[in-house]
């Protein structure tokens, strides 16, 4: 597709539900990330891709986030037992290049998915 | 104290006029830098991107990188309402694999 494509837009879980956020990159990019934003703040780095191996989890924020990019394209990110701190907006950026190349190389974000924890 | 420092706002100027848009950091390491626009409810768009010190012009926009200050800014001339929204500074180390974005600053340009 033209750009990054996140589904679904909105989801309300009640706290304890497990959750997927899915997304799909712009065909062929290599590095795939996932951000939080709060309301108000900007994103904050959870996890990246490079292809199918995830090269950096270090911004999952418990052992409750998961993801995966089993082929090297579509992400999804899996939010179990969902708390009410969970609640922020889940952003995926795709880039061509990655990081360490040396030249340009900006992200593409989707629109992200706004999760409400009730 | 967080890494990368942007005043929330907001900022709101007349159509026409000139805007800065600063950010200050703390970690020197940090080579790349970017400049983000955010539309309420949409994810960020990015506007420019600079390795290293230095100025980078692209039409209305100017990004300027001050090392030594650990200081970054965005200038928009000639501003518009179009322009109103949530402006996003963010900057890697030389082999981040990951941006440190600032709060945002959001921007309301007035008709």
């Amino acid at each position: 597709g033209a750009g990054v494509s996140q589904s679904p837009r909105y989801k309300v879980a009640k706290r304890g539900q497990d959750v997927a956020l899915r997304c799909d990159p712009i065909s062929g990019h290599v590095s795939l990330f996932w951000y939080q934003q709060a309301l108000g703040q900007g994103p904050e780095f959870l996890t990246y891709f490079q292809n199918e191996a995830q090269l950096d989890k270090s911004g999952l924020p418990s052992d409750r986030f998961f993801a995966e990019r089993p082929e090297g394209s579509v992400s999804t990110l899996k939010i179990q037992r969902t708390q009410q701190e969970d609640s922020a907006v889940y952003l995926c950026a795709s880039s061509l290049t990655f990081p360490g190349q040396g030249q340009s190389y900006g992200y593409t974000f989707g629109s992200g998915t706004r999760l409400t924890v009730v | 104290q967080k890494e990368v420092e942007q005043d929330p706002g907001p900022l709101s100027v007349p159509e026409g006029a000139i805007v800065s848009l600063n950010c200050t950091y703390s970690n020197s390491a940090f080579q790349y830098f970017m400049w983000y626009r955010q539309y309420s409810r949409k994810g960020p768009e990015l506007l420019m991107y600079t390795y290293s010190s230095g100025n980078k012009e692209d039409g209305r926009f100017t990004a300027q990188v001050d090392k030594s200050s650990k200081y970054i800014s965005l200038f928009i001339r000639d501003s518009q309402p179009s322009d109103s929204a949530t402006y996003l500074c963010a900057m890697s180390g030389d082999y981040g694999q990951n941006f440190v974005f600032g709060p945002g600053t959001r921007l309301s340009v007035l008709p």
